[in-house]
Protein backbone atom coordinates (compact mmCIF):
# COMPACT_ATOMS: atom_id res chain seq x y z
CA UNK A 1 0.00 0.00 0.00
CA UNK A 2 1.60 3.56 -1.30
CA UNK A 3 2.85 5.53 2.03
CA UNK A 4 3.82 9.24 2.61
CA UNK A 5 7.39 8.97 3.77
CA UNK A 6 9.50 11.36 5.72
CA UNK A 7 13.34 12.06 6.17
CA UNK A 8 14.94 12.55 8.23
CA UNK A 9 13.30 11.04 10.65
CA UNK A 10 15.47 13.33 13.74
CA UNK A 11 16.94 16.40 13.09
CA UNK A 12 18.92 18.10 15.33
CA UNK A 13 19.99 22.02 14.76
CA UNK A 14 21.24 24.97 16.48
CA UNK A 15 19.33 27.82 17.07
CA UNK A 16 19.56 30.37 13.77
CA UNK A 17 20.36 27.51 11.83
CA UNK A 18 18.48 26.51 8.14
CA UNK A 19 16.33 22.83 8.04
CA UNK A 20 15.23 21.21 5.10
CA UNK A 21 12.38 18.68 6.02
CA UNK A 22 11.55 16.19 2.80
CA UNK A 23 8.60 14.46 2.35
CA UNK A 24 8.05 12.11 -1.16
CA UNK A 25 3.86 12.04 -0.81
CA UNK A 26 1.65 8.87 -2.18
CA UNK A 27 2.63 8.98 -6.08
CA UNK A 28 -0.82 10.10 -7.75
CA UNK A 29 -1.94 12.30 -5.18
CA UNK A 30 -2.06 16.29 -6.33
CA UNK A 31 -2.71 18.23 -2.77
CA UNK A 32 0.41 18.34 -0.12
CA UNK A 33 0.37 19.72 3.30
CA UNK A 34 2.68 20.42 6.08
CA UNK A 35 0.98 20.20 9.90
CA UNK A 36 3.21 20.42 13.10
CA UNK A 37 2.61 19.48 16.33
CA UNK A 38 4.29 20.57 19.72
CA UNK A 39 4.99 17.84 22.25
CA UNK A 40 1.80 17.80 23.82
CA UNK A 41 -0.30 19.72 21.79
CA UNK A 42 -2.75 19.49 18.41
CA UNK A 43 -1.54 19.31 14.96
CA UNK A 44 -1.79 22.22 13.73
CA UNK A 45 -1.64 23.10 9.81
CA UNK A 46 0.68 25.16 8.10
CA UNK A 47 0.36 25.36 4.72
CA UNK A 48 -1.21 23.35 1.85
CA UNK A 49 0.40 23.47 -1.65
CA UNK A 50 -1.83 22.38 -5.68
CA UNK A 51 -0.29 23.13 -8.51
CA UNK A 52 2.87 24.03 -7.76
CA UNK A 53 1.87 26.61 -5.58
CA UNK A 54 0.96 27.52 -2.28
CA UNK A 55 -2.86 27.54 -2.48
CA UNK A 56 -3.29 28.63 1.71
CA UNK A 57 -1.15 28.80 4.73
CA UNK A 58 -1.70 29.28 8.11
CA UNK A 59 -0.31 32.02 10.52
CA UNK A 60 2.46 30.10 11.83
CA UNK A 61 3.95 29.95 7.82
CA UNK A 62 5.46 33.34 8.39
CA UNK A 63 8.44 34.72 6.17
CA UNK A 64 10.92 32.27 8.10
CA UNK A 65 9.11 28.74 6.75
CA UNK A 66 8.72 28.17 2.35
CA UNK A 67 7.72 24.91 0.80
CA UNK A 68 8.90 23.66 -2.57
CA UNK A 69 8.38 20.75 -5.10
CA UNK A 70 11.48 20.20 -6.60
CA UNK A 71 10.77 17.79 -8.98
CA UNK A 72 7.97 14.85 -9.35
CA UNK A 73 8.05 13.43 -5.95
CA UNK A 74 10.05 15.48 -3.27
CA UNK A 75 7.89 18.05 -1.54
CA UNK A 76 10.45 20.21 0.90
CA UNK A 77 9.30 21.82 4.34
CA UNK A 78 12.65 24.50 4.85
CA UNK A 79 12.96 27.02 8.20
CA UNK A 80 15.24 29.35 7.20
CA UNK A 81 16.40 30.76 10.71
CA UNK A 82 15.34 28.02 13.09
CA UNK A 83 14.07 28.96 16.76
CA UNK A 84 13.47 27.61 19.88
CA UNK A 85 9.61 27.14 19.41
CA UNK A 86 9.77 25.26 15.98
CA UNK A 87 10.74 22.19 18.16
CA UNK A 88 8.14 19.76 17.25
CA UNK A 89 7.04 16.96 14.95
CA UNK A 90 6.09 17.85 11.45
CA UNK A 91 4.01 15.87 9.46
CA UNK A 92 3.84 15.58 5.82
CA UNK A 93 0.18 14.90 4.13
CA UNK A 94 -1.05 14.20 0.73
CA UNK A 95 -4.24 13.62 -0.94
CA UNK A 96 -5.67 13.02 -4.78
CA UNK A 97 -9.21 14.23 -5.27
CA UNK A 98 -10.87 12.63 -2.51
CA UNK A 99 -11.21 14.81 0.55
CA UNK A 100 -8.59 12.16 2.73
CA UNK A 101 -5.09 13.49 3.77
CA UNK A 102 -2.38 10.49 4.53
CA UNK A 103 0.05 11.90 6.66
CA UNK A 104 3.62 10.61 6.87
CA UNK A 105 5.44 9.27 10.16
CA UNK A 106 6.89 12.78 10.76
CA UNK A 107 10.57 14.60 11.10
CA UNK A 108 11.29 15.23 14.68
CA UNK A 109 12.95 18.85 15.07
CA UNK A 110 15.24 19.86 17.86
CA UNK A 111 16.72 22.89 17.91
CA UNK A 112 19.27 23.67 20.81
CA UNK B 1 -14.78 30.60 16.30
CA UNK B 2 -14.76 27.47 14.51
CA UNK B 3 -13.78 24.63 17.57
CA UNK B 4 -12.98 21.05 17.80
CA UNK B 5 -13.24 19.70 20.98
CA UNK B 6 -12.54 15.82 22.41
CA UNK B 7 -13.39 13.84 25.37
CA UNK B 8 -12.56 12.13 27.47
CA UNK B 9 -8.69 13.58 27.61
CA UNK B 10 -7.66 10.01 28.75
CA UNK B 11 -9.71 6.63 28.81
CA UNK B 12 -8.41 3.52 30.56
CA UNK B 13 -10.46 0.38 29.50
CA UNK B 14 -9.79 -3.19 30.17
CA UNK B 15 -10.11 -5.80 27.44
CA UNK B 16 -13.19 -6.31 25.93
CA UNK B 17 -14.52 -3.18 27.51
CA UNK B 18 -16.78 -1.26 25.22
CA UNK B 19 -16.98 2.47 25.63
CA UNK B 20 -17.55 5.86 22.94
CA UNK B 21 -14.96 8.93 22.42
CA UNK B 22 -16.19 12.14 21.92
CA UNK B 23 -15.99 14.76 19.51
CA UNK B 24 -18.19 17.89 18.91
CA UNK B 25 -17.83 20.55 16.39
CA UNK B 26 -18.58 23.87 16.43
CA UNK B 27 -17.98 25.12 12.26
CA UNK B 28 -19.81 26.93 10.15
CA UNK B 29 -20.17 24.15 7.74
CA UNK B 30 -19.09 20.87 7.66
CA UNK B 31 -17.38 19.90 5.02
CA UNK B 32 -15.82 16.29 6.25
CA UNK B 33 -15.05 15.19 9.60
CA UNK B 34 -12.13 12.83 10.21
CA UNK B 35 -10.98 10.17 12.58
CA UNK B 36 -7.36 9.37 12.98
CA UNK B 37 -5.58 6.99 15.20
CA UNK B 38 -1.88 8.08 16.38
CA UNK B 39 0.65 5.66 17.94
CA UNK B 40 3.38 7.59 20.07
CA UNK B 41 6.05 9.46 17.80
CA UNK B 42 4.14 8.37 14.71
CA UNK B 43 2.24 10.09 12.11
CA UNK B 44 -1.81 10.26 12.18
CA UNK B 45 -2.90 7.14 10.68
CA UNK B 46 -6.64 7.53 9.10
CA UNK B 47 -9.52 5.65 9.95
CA UNK B 48 -12.56 7.30 8.48
CA UNK B 49 -15.07 10.24 6.68
CA UNK B 50 -17.86 11.16 7.66
CA UNK B 51 -19.94 14.14 5.44
CA UNK B 52 -23.15 14.07 6.99
CA UNK B 53 -25.75 13.77 10.05
CA UNK B 54 -26.70 10.10 10.29
CA UNK B 55 -23.55 8.48 8.58
CA UNK B 56 -21.83 5.23 9.94
CA UNK B 57 -18.78 3.91 9.24
CA UNK B 58 -17.37 0.68 10.62
CA UNK B 59 -14.08 -1.34 10.57
CA UNK B 60 -12.87 -4.09 12.65
CA UNK B 61 -14.01 -3.00 16.47
CA UNK B 62 -14.54 0.72 15.86
CA UNK B 63 -17.63 2.19 14.18
CA UNK B 64 -17.99 6.20 13.89
CA UNK B 65 -21.40 8.08 14.37
CA UNK B 66 -21.85 11.54 13.50
CA UNK B 67 -24.60 14.42 14.55
CA UNK B 68 -24.91 17.59 13.40
CA UNK B 69 -23.28 18.30 16.48
CA UNK B 70 -20.82 15.78 17.35
CA UNK B 71 -19.12 12.41 16.51
CA UNK B 72 -18.72 9.26 18.43
CA UNK B 73 -16.24 6.73 17.78
CA UNK B 74 -17.44 3.83 19.39
CA UNK B 75 -15.13 0.72 20.64
CA UNK B 76 -16.11 -2.88 21.00
CA UNK B 77 -15.04 -5.40 22.90
CA UNK B 78 -11.31 -3.69 22.57
CA UNK B 79 -7.91 -4.84 22.78
CA UNK B 80 -4.81 -3.98 24.23
CA UNK B 81 -3.41 -3.34 20.45
CA UNK B 82 -6.04 -0.85 19.92
CA UNK B 83 -4.28 2.21 22.84
CA UNK B 84 -3.39 5.12 20.73
CA UNK B 85 -4.24 8.26 20.62
CA UNK B 86 -7.66 9.31 18.59
CA UNK B 87 -7.64 12.54 17.01
CA UNK B 88 -10.72 14.05 15.48
CA UNK B 89 -10.31 16.74 12.60
CA UNK B 90 -13.47 18.80 10.48
CA UNK B 91 -12.71 20.68 7.06
CA UNK B 92 -15.32 23.16 7.12
CA UNK B 93 -16.90 25.59 4.82
CA UNK B 94 -14.19 28.53 4.40
CA UNK B 95 -11.83 27.19 5.82
CA UNK B 96 -10.19 25.58 3.00
CA UNK B 97 -8.55 22.29 2.26
CA UNK B 98 -6.87 22.05 5.54
CA UNK B 99 -7.76 19.39 8.87
CA UNK B 100 -8.43 21.49 12.23
CA UNK B 101 -7.77 18.83 14.95
CA UNK B 102 -8.83 18.31 18.11
CA UNK B 103 -6.38 17.72 21.03
CA UNK B 104 -6.71 14.02 21.10
CA UNK B 105 -8.15 10.96 23.49
CA UNK B 106 -5.54 8.70 24.74
CA UNK B 107 -7.00 5.48 24.70
CA UNK B 108 -5.25 2.67 27.03
CA UNK B 109 -6.78 -0.88 27.13
CA UNK B 110 -5.07 -3.30 29.65
CA UNK B 111 -5.56 -7.09 29.97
Amino acid sequence: EPEVTQTPSHQVTQMGQEVILRCVPISNHLYFYWYRQILGQKVEFLVSFYNNEISEKSEIFDDQFSVERPDGSNFTLKIRSTKLEDSAMYFCASRREADTQYFGPGTRLTVL
Amino acid sequence: EDQVTQSPEALRLQEGESSSLNCSYTVSGLRGLFWYRQDPGKGPEFLFTLYSAGEEKEKERLKATLTKKESFLHITAPKPEDSATYLCAVRFTGGGNKLTFGTGTQLKVEL
